[in-house]
């Protein structure tokens, strides 16, 4: 069983679209990160959300966290080229131990 | 720059003959990690090194080993390549504070197994 689910798993859409993808659990975290994985490249961080309700913003970027801590959900306001990629949550179990990953949302943006 | 730095970029081996990647990192992090991706997936935890304890992940084959000589450089080396192991493998650091700490990621070494 997956720890993480997004959805959805590919998304295809124009510049200057509007999009959100989500990041969904049955557990409790204490925080939450995205990453931005472009081809050929390794993941890089986005944000992290700790706490209940929370929204961040990155540029076109919206990050919310659930109030229950249990999921995540990312809307991008007029999509770009540049936005193109594999978006991961991520969260850790507890304490120190490393991330685990959902299976990402891979989003190709058309111009 | 710190960095997470991997070499090579792209490996191609034959099946069986045995494959070591490297990774190496400035940013004097105490955590290590080594990840596999394959397409469309997320990246699958092999092991991790909190300084020199080394953590292995229950499902990972016996097949990968790791070594880190110090802190700045850890290996991958799989002994003998299936089809099955043709993968992204990605290199990553954090500090051991746990919890909302960053992991930072290197640009990944492409295996092909022929």
């Amino acid at each position: 069983t997956q720890l993480l689910e997004q959805s959805p798993q590919f998304l295809s859409i124009q510049e200057g679209e509007n999009l959100t993808v989500y990041c969904n659990s049955s557990s409790v975290f204490s925080s939450l990160q995205w990453y931005r994985q472009e081809p050929g490249e390794g993941p890089v961080l986005l944000v992290t959300v700790v706490t209940g309700g929370e929204v961040k913003k990155l540029k076109r970027l919206t990050f919310q966290f659930g109030d229950a801590r249990k999921d995540s959900s990312l809307h991008i306001t007029a999509a770009q080229t540049g936005d193109t990629g594999l978006y991961l949550c991520a969260v850790r179990e507890g304490g120190n131990t490393p991330l685990v990953f959902g299976k990402g949302t891979r989003l190709s943006v058309i111009a | 720059d710190a960095m997470v730095i991997q070499n090579p970029r792209y490996q191609v081996t034959q099946f069986g003959k045995p494959v070591t990647l490297s990774c190496s990192q400035t940013l004097n992090h105490n955590v290590m990690y080594w990840y596999q991706q394959k397409s469309s997936q997320a990246p699958k935890l092999l092991f991790h090194y909190y300084d020199k304890d080394f953590n292995n992940e229950a499902d990972t084959p016996d097949n990968f080993q790791s070594r880190r000589p110090n802190t700045s450089f850890c290996f991958l080396d799989i002994r003998s390549p299936g089809l099955g192991d043709a993968a992204m493998y990605l290199c990553a650091t954090s500090t051991a504070s746990g919890g909302a700490d960053t992991q930072y990621f290197g640009p990944g070494t492409r295996l092909t197994v022929l």
